[in-house]
């Protein structure tokens, strides 16, 4: 069905380093791009947002960059934390409705 | 504010049985979408409602539908359930219609069909 990837299933990285999380999409007509991190037991929390006519936007400790020509999504964040250790989803939008079309998600695993 | 709530956490149904799942948006929000996430499949989009009216609907077969009311509360229904309806059923809603995608989520429904 209509999916965005994600490249890595898993990512492990030590506590105070920088982690890239990776996307690839599919669907050029996409309007925004959105990041979800999902805790254990809860539901997907919206992080942050880029629209398809910005290449870089930047949140607290996080920034998304997107790059058209490749159909590349990626997610930084600085300086890792225990906290951060989730499951980590792109999204894709058009039309600004509310319909989400999520990529598979990857494990970041945090190391103290 | 609260959160979006979903009713009941748990549900454990029997194949051929149906089903009916509650969702509470955050108080103001007026858009709720729902989603079924499965191990296999990952987060899929079940349909959206804003002011009482199907504004989207995934992919999924007909036994799936939902409505909500007038005070934005929502709920869906699956009927003549299969094995494979097995999965956590989140329920997001979002506050503007100018950032639609940006959605806050419940803690899901997890139904079990045995």
């Amino acid at each position: 069905g209509e999916s965005v990837g994600l490249h890595l299933p898993t990512l492990s990285v030590q506590e105070g380093d920088n982690s890239i999380i990776n996307c690839a999409y599919s669907n050029s007509a996409s309007d925004y791009f959105i990041w979800y991190k999902q805790e254990s037991g809860k539901g997907p929390q919206f992080i942050i947002d880029i629209r398809s006519n910005m290449d870089k936007r930047q949140g607290q400790r996080v920034t998304v960059l997107l790059n058209k020509t490749v159909k590349h999504l990626s997610l930084q964040i600085a300086a890792t934390q225990p906290g951060d250790s989730a499951v980590y989803f792109c999204a894709e939008n058009w039309s600004n409705t509310g319909k989400l079309i999520f990529g598979q998600g990857t494990t970041l695993q945090v190391k103290p | 504010k609260a959160g979006v709530t979903q009713t009941p956490r748990y549900l454990i149904k029997t194949r051929g049985q149906q089903v009916t799942l509650s969702c509470s948006p955050i108080s103001g929000h007026r858009s709720v979408s729902w989603y079924q996430q499965t191990p296999g499949q990952g987060l899929q989009f079940l349909f959206e409602y804003f002011s009482e009216t199907q504004r989207n609907k995934g992919n999924f077969p007909g036994r799936f539908s939902g409505r909500q009311f007038s005070n934005s509360r929502s709920e869906m229904n699956v009927s003549t359930l299969e094995l494979g309806d097995s999965a956590l059923y989140l329920c997001a809603s979002s506050p503007s219609t100018v950032r639609s995608y940006e959605q806050y989520f419940g803690p899901g429904t997890r139904l079990t069909v045995t």
